[in-house]
């Protein structure tokens, strides 16, 4: 079964710096895809990016960018100049593709303060 | 496109009581999936349908728990008795490879 770790309960940093997100995955699968996914305070479930297992290069979307490392199955999210809009909890995901079914399954999650 | 529709969005009942939750997917989604969000268990995958097939409902926690989708365009979780430990947010999902969307989930609380 597939599992996904955010070893990261909770960060905090100040507006404009840089953060990293952690997380690891433990699959015996080739094929699949990954994703992070913001919830603010609303509880509404954004997509921020995402990237395919088969790609070598890092998924990047303006200040969120990925270090996917698929031989240590790490896929780290990056957010670049911090903004107080970024103050959301942050999970990590993992999509695997079975006999043709798509199976999403969810880390712990990480809750990001960005102070100003 | 309205996204995924989740309905209620609030929903007191009192324990015992049968809980209807509706979600209406994207169209053209073949993949539809039900989370439950609560602190201390985060997002569990209760059940998910690819074609409107139940693929995998082995998140389920108990036989209270029973979900549908009778159509491409609809999908059900129902809870028949209620009870306070199912208070927790239920979220419906839609998608594919490229991502999935969530619906903006139903607060479930059982008094």
């Amino acid at each position: 079964a597939q599992t996904v770790t955010q070893s990261q309960p909770e960060m905090s940093v100040q507006e404009a710096e840089t953060v990293t997100l952690s997380c690891t995955y433990d699959t015996s699968e080739s094929n699949y895809y990954l994703f992070w996914y913001k919830q603010p305070p609303s509880r509404q479930m954004i997509l921020v990016i995402r990237q395919e297992a088969y790609k070598q290069q890092n998924a990047t979307e303006n200040r969120f960018s990925v270090n996917f490392q698929k031989a240590a199955k790490s896929f780290s999210l990056k957010i670049s100049d911090s903004q107080l809009g970024d103050t959301a909890m942050y999970f990590c995901a993992f999509l695997s593709i079975i006999q043709g079914a798509q199976k999403l399954v969810f880390g712990q999650g990480t809750r990001l303060t960005i102070n100003p | 496109d309205a996204g995924v529709i989740q309905s209620p969005r609030h929903e007191v009942t009192e324990m015992g009581q049968e809980v209807t939750l509706r979600c209406k997917p994207i169209s053209g989604h073949n993949s539809l999936f039900w989370y439950r969000q609560t602190m201390m268990r985060g997002l569990e995958l209760l059940i998910y349908f690819n074609n409107n097939v139940p693929i995998d409902d082995s998140g389920m926690p108990e036989d209270r728990f029973s979900a549908k989708m009778p159509n491409a365009s609809f999908s059900t979780l129902k809870i028949q008795p209620s009870e306070p430990r199912d208070s927790a947010v239920y979220f419906c999902a839609s998608g594919g490879v490229y991502g999935y969307t969530f619906g903006s989930g139903t607060r479930l609380t059982v008094v």
